[in-house]
């Protein structure tokens, strides 16, 4: 099967700083992921569209100079939070598309910020 | 603007019996639905994914109905068990590959 791993599991960092998530394809090609919010109790929100040699998509209301999105290979994909705030805490969830119709999700991030 | 609804938001219910998870989305013109399961603090388990052609999908105790024109989708569990406890999660995919997550049911099945 298709597996998607991400790093960290789990972060806490101090506010002002930034943190690098990685998401990556283990056993698949994907040129395009997605990576996902989703706050306590809420449903998972779309942030971004990365495409693997150019520039990633953001939705709307989402900040693309604080959430830095690369996709330089076609198995890893960063995040990086920047100058995060505790309002940034949140659940981070990758997806990796193997074919047009195929997404698999990786574990999440908790990104916790203090 | 495509919105996806979960009801009801949380349920328990012992062990054995059957149960029906339901989601509504408001635009029809979906290209898939997909039942995922996110066990607290973990990512998501894919359970079923039905293409807009079909009508259900069934993988063990579990059945996952659309019906598009009304914009709903059941997921069943059948005779369900304390392993079964987590929040369930529908999401639509409109046809541009992302997915549109309702707020999830979370299910709690006793012992």
């Amino acid at each position: 099967g298709a597996v998607v791993s991400q790093h960290p599991s789990w972060v806490i960092c101090k506010s002002g700083t930034s943190v690098k998530i990685e998401c990556r394809s283990l056993d698949f090609q994907a040129t395009t992921m997605f990576w996902y919010r989703q706050f306590p109790k809420q449903s998972l929100m779309l942030m971004a569209t990365s495409n693997e040699g150019s520039k990633a998509t953001y939705e709307q209301g989402v900040e693309k100079d604080k959430f830095l999105i690369n996709h330089a290979s076609l198995t890893l994909s960063t995040l990086t939070v920047t100058s995060a705030h505790p309002e940034d805490s949140s659940f981070y969830i990758c997806s990796a598309e193997r074919e047009p119709d195929e997404q698999y999700f990786g574990p999440g991030t908790r990104l916790t910020v203090t | 603007k495509q919105e996806v609804t979960q009801i009801p938001a949380a349920l328990s219910v012992p062990e054995g019996e059957n149960l029906v998870l339901n989601c509504s989305f408001t635009d029809s013109a979906i290209y898939n639905l997909q039942w995922f399961r996110q066990d607290p603090g973990k990512g998501l388990t894919s359970l079923l994914l039905i293409q807009s052609s079909q009508r259900e999908q069934t993988s063990g105790r579990l059945n996952a109905s659309l019906d598009k024109s009304s914009g709903r989708s059941t997921l069943y569990i059948a005779a369900s068990q304390p392993g079964d406890s987590a929040t369930y999660l529908c999401a639509v995919d409109p046809g541009t590959y992302k997915y549109i997550f309702g707020t999830g049911t979370r299910l709690k099945v006793l012992a």
